[in-house]
């Protein structure tokens, strides 16, 4: 199976300023062949399902905001969130979709310092 | 729109099975696979499994192979998940996803569906 480890478990950062979680694959996501990374980035807030923010690693979902951006290839992918906004607050995970068992990151809670 | 709505909260005793439905609305059915997430109080997601409502192929995860069944049915454009043997380490909120295949990200959620194994 492949394993997601997320860093930090949780982060403050002041409004407006900038939150970076990080996550790293047990191995590569990348399939060559059609150079895409098998990775997406969902936002949880308090109650409610997850929401798909960022997919092939680094393509934001219609609808979010483009403070909102992911990078990375092979095995080591980013999420940052670019002027923190109030409505930010939530558990942040990362998912691959490479290979079964789909996995997630164990999730990185974000919160105003 | 694309909408994927669950059916209610379920209290169960240990030893038992729970079936949870997700009824899909907005688009065409059997166009999508629809994954099975699941989220114990207080912990991250993990994925059960997925069913291809074309065919009604399934691929469960290996430590719920057994105990999990996916199926679908086309009439009412609804999936069901059924878990037996209920422990309460099942204890969890039960989310329908929708991915474009069966290995993919999930572009919409069901509300959730909280199971409670309890004696």
């Amino acid at each position: 199976d492949i394993v997601l480890t997320q860093s930090p478990d949780s982060l403050a950062v002041s409004l407006g300023e900038r939150a970076t979680v990080n996550c790293k694959s047990s191995q590569s996501v990348l399939y060559s062949p059609i150079n895409k990374n098998y990775l997406a980035w969902y936002q949880q807030k308090p109650g409610q399902a997850p929401k798909l923010l960022i997919y092939w690693a680094s393509t934001r979902e219609s609808g979010v905001p483009d403070r909102f951006s992911g990078r990375g290839s092979g095995t080591d992918f980013t999420l940052t969130i670019s002027n923190l906004q109030a409505e930010d607050v939530a558990v942040y995970y990362c998912h691959q979709y490479y290979s079964p068992p789909l996995t997630f990151g164990g999730g990185t809670k974000v919160e105003i310092k | 729109q694309v909408q994927l709505m669950q059916s209610g909260a379920e209290v169960k005793m240990p030893g038992a099975s729970v079936r949870v439905s997700c009824k899909a609305s907005g688009y065409t059915f059997t166009s999508f696979h629809m994954h099975w997430v699941r989220q114990a109080p207080g912990q991250g997601l993990e994925w059960m499994g997925v069913i291809n409502p074309s065919g009604g192929s399934t691929t469960y995860a290996e430590n719920l192979q057994g105990r999990v069944i996916m199926t679908r049915d086309t009439s009412t454009s609804t999936v069901y998940m059924e878990l037996s043997s209920l422990r309460s380490e099942d204890t969890a909120v039960f989310y329908c996803a929708r991915g474009m295949t069966g290995t993919i990200y999930f572009d919409y959620w069901g509300q959730g569906t909280l199971v409670t194994v309890s004696s």
